[in-house]
């Protein structure tokens, strides 16, 4: 499976304020997800990146806050823009999602970005 | 995306003790996963199941699928404090690539 190594693994910044979490993997890859999630809870999908294409972004979520680059198969970035302590949260990447008949060889995820918003 | 109901949402017990996660659909999937994720880390993929009826076992963990294919169980025979963590469940329909996640169920085992 993919190796992913995501930085930061956290910050601290100042409301109002934009981070760019970065993304690299070590094997190409058609899609990237990006995904938030609360401590102990679930994922949220926020946006799926396609190289050579604009993000898709899931319902609640929109380019101006969290605009996403994709310039190559390994690498990709989000950034959370103009930060409130609402956007505090942990920021995953993922990638994977390869199926077969009768196999589905499950997704990879980065180590996470813990970002607090202050 | 479908809705994905994983119960109990919290499990603490005694090392040595037996527990059950459950994952629940009202929606078919075309394949079932289970992840643990560790704190500071993102999850890590311990199985999928594609097939209705299927079980799967990982060492003391045994994993099944239901024959309708719109739920799931995972099965922790002995548990060891190394099995604390969030276990998530995650589903998936023929024909999409998106993961539909339960709402986690957070493990402790006390030595």
């Amino acid at each position: 499976s993919a190796v992913i190594s995501q930085k930061p693994s956290r910050d601290i910044c100042q409301r109002g304020t934009s981070l760019t979490i970065q993304c690299q993997v070590d094997s190409q890859v058609t899609m990237m997800f990006w995904y938030r999630q609360q401590p102990g809870q679930s994922l949220t999908l926020i946006a799926t990146a396609n190289q050579g294409s604009e993000a898709t972004y899931e319902s609640g979520f929109v380019i101006d806050k969290f605009p996403i680059s994709r310039p190559n198969l390994t690498f990709s970035t989000l950034t959370v823009s103009n930060m409130s302590p609402e956007d505090s949260s942990i920021y995953l990447c993922s990638v994977g999602g390869g199926t077969g008949p009768t196999v589905d060889y499950g997704y990879t995820f980065g180590s996470g970005t813990r970002l607090t918003v202050v | 995306t479908q809705l994905l109901e994983q119960s109990p949402q919290f499990l603490s017990i005694q090392e040595g003790e037996n527990l059950t996660v459950y994952c629940n659909s009202s929606s078919v999937f075309s394949s079932l996963q289970w992840y643990r994720q560790e704190p500071g880390e993102g999850p890590v993929l311990l199985v999928t199941v594609v097939t209705g009826g299927e079980v799967k076992k990982l060492k003391r963990l045994t994993f099944q699928f239901g024959d309708a294919r719109k739920d799931s169980s995972l099965h922790i025979t002995a548990a060891q404090p190394g099995d604390t963590g969030l276990y998530l469940c995650a589903g998936r329909s023929s024909n999409d690539y998106k993961l539909s996640f339960g709402a986690g169920t957070t493990v402790t085992v006390r030595a």
